[in-house]
């Protein structure tokens, strides 16, 4: 059956280092998403993807974090530099399409440390 | 701007008991509402959608637009129920992305 991979699945790193994250969604999949779960809380979007377009970056903290999905497959989401808040997890999920009750099917996520 | 509340952070319940996860949705709209479990050391995923109306593993959840609630509801809890278990908005047009509670984890006590 057909997942979402994401990897690495653990990283820890210093503050002010930069870190990358890189995301394969299920095969066919147009619509891309990277999400932060905060310990304690539900996940939030950061980024959302058409093929190779940005959708919504609203809530993507920009002077420190960049997103891309330059062919429209793989997508990967970047921090520098990174700091203690970012401390998370990163998860990625992928639908089909953008229409009415499609599932999202996620990755296992990145754990992020920032020491 | 939408959110999704859920009340309790651990509910504890025994084997054969029913179960009630409460959610309760803020949104200026006609949101769509879905249930999300990860059981330990799994991914996150899909549960039930309240536009499919079914039952999944037993689980059901009703959209009440009157209340803004959709609370998930099993009528006799298993061992295997025990998760943690989202609940998720999401609004319409072009931006299908998850507004999430903060999850409540579910433990079935033997």
């Amino acid at each position: 059956e057909a997942e979402v991979a994401q990897s690495p699945r653990y990283k820890i790193t210093e503050k002010s280092q930069a870190v990358a994250f890189w995301c394969d969604p299920i095969s066919g999949h147009a619509t891309l998403y990277w999400y932060r779960q905060i310990l304690g809380q539900g996940p939030e979007l950061l980024v959302q993807f058409q093929d190779e377009s940005v959708v919504d970056d609203s809530q993507l903290p920009k002077d420190r974090f960049s997103a891309e999905r330059l062919k429209g497959v793989d997508s990967t989401l970047k921090i520098q530099p990174a700091e203690l808040g970012d401390s998370a997890m990163y998860l990625c999920a992928s639908s089909l399409a953008l229409s009415a009750g499609n599932e999202q099917f996620f990755g296992p996520g990145t754990r992020l440390t920032v020491l | 701007a939408q959110r999704v509340t859920q009340p309790e952070k651990l509910l504890s319940v025994f084997k054969g008991a029913p179960v009630e996860l409460k959610c309760n949705y803020s949104y200026s709209g006609s949101p769509e509402l879905f249930w999300y479990v990860q059981y330990s050391r799994q991914r996150l995923q899909l549960l039930l959608r309240h536009i499919s109306r079914e039952s999944i593993k037993g689980f059901t959840a009703d959209l009440n637009k009157g209340e803004t609630s959709f609370h998930l509801k099993k009528p006799f809890a298993q061992e295997e129920d025990s998760a943690m278990y989202y609940c998720a908005l999401s609004g319409g047009g072009g931006r299908r992305a998850l507004t999430f509670g903060s999850g409540t984890r579910l433990q079935v006590q033997p």
